[in-house]
């Protein structure tokens, strides 16, 4: 069964450094988005992603976070200089279409900022 | 009033007992509905998903909506230690050209043999 694939599993990055996750989506699927989990915490939604462009951004999602696909099968999430409080799981998540169809996650990044 | 409240338990049951696990909301431009269930440190995995009012079954594990009350459920029947894990409700919403998904807290469920 196809499966949405998260590198790497586990980040370790020193606070001010910038770090790139990457995602496989599931190959059909045309709808991207990122979320994160805080330990403990809800998963809360990031951003989305449609036909090469942002859809929507949550007001986590600020001028340090970009998202790109920079070919036919990769989703990739850039945090520009991580702060302590990005320390988080990352999932990645894809969806076949956009109206409000189910969203399949990633296994997800664990991201320590130190 | 937050958008999805769920019950964080934990819920400690024996094998083969019948889990009743609960979420409300309070905004009514949701319509569809997805169960997910959530193992320690690994991703959201899809359980459900009904858009209706009224019961969706599959395997040992029914969704409930009711829409009047702003209240959804899902039951596990025959629950077995595997099925312990954190269960998710959520919710998509539109947001631009997408639709983003509004997650409760989760509830731990803990089935012992």
């Amino acid at each position: 069964e196809p499966e949405v694939t998260q590198t790497p599993s586990h980040q370790v990055t020193q606070m001010g450094q910038e770090v790139i996750l990457r995602c496989v989506p599931i190959s059909n699927h045309l709808y991207f988005y990122w979320y994160r989990q805080i330990l403990g915490q809800k998963v809360e939604f990031l951003v989305s992603f449609y036909n090469n462009e942002i859809s929507e951004k949550s007001e986590i999602f600020d001028d340090q976070f970009s998202v790109e696909r920079p070919d036919g099968s990769n989703f990739t999430l850039k945090i520009r200089s991580t702060k302590l409080e990005d320390s988080a799981m990352y999932f990645c998540a894809s969806s076949p279409q956009g109206a409000s169809a189910p969203q399949y996650f990633g296994p997800g990044t664990r991201l320590t900022v130190t | 009033q937050k958008e999805v409240e769920q019950d964080p338990g934990p819920l400690s049951v024996p094998e083969g007992a019948i889990v009743s696990l609960n979420c409300t909301y309070s905004n009514s431009a949701f319509q569809y509905f997805m169960w997910y269930r959530q193992y320690s440190r690994k991703g959201p995995e899809l359980l459900m998903y009904t858009y209706s009012s009224g019961n969706k079954e599959d395997g040992r594990f029914t969704a409930q909506v009711d829409k009047s009350s702003k209240y959804i459920s899902l039951f596990i029947r025959d629950s077995q230690p595997s099925d312990s894990a954190t269960y998710l409700c959520a919710m998509p919403s539109r947001g631009g050209s997408n639709y983003k998904l509004t997650f409760g807290k989760g509830t731990l469920l803990t089935v012992n043999p």
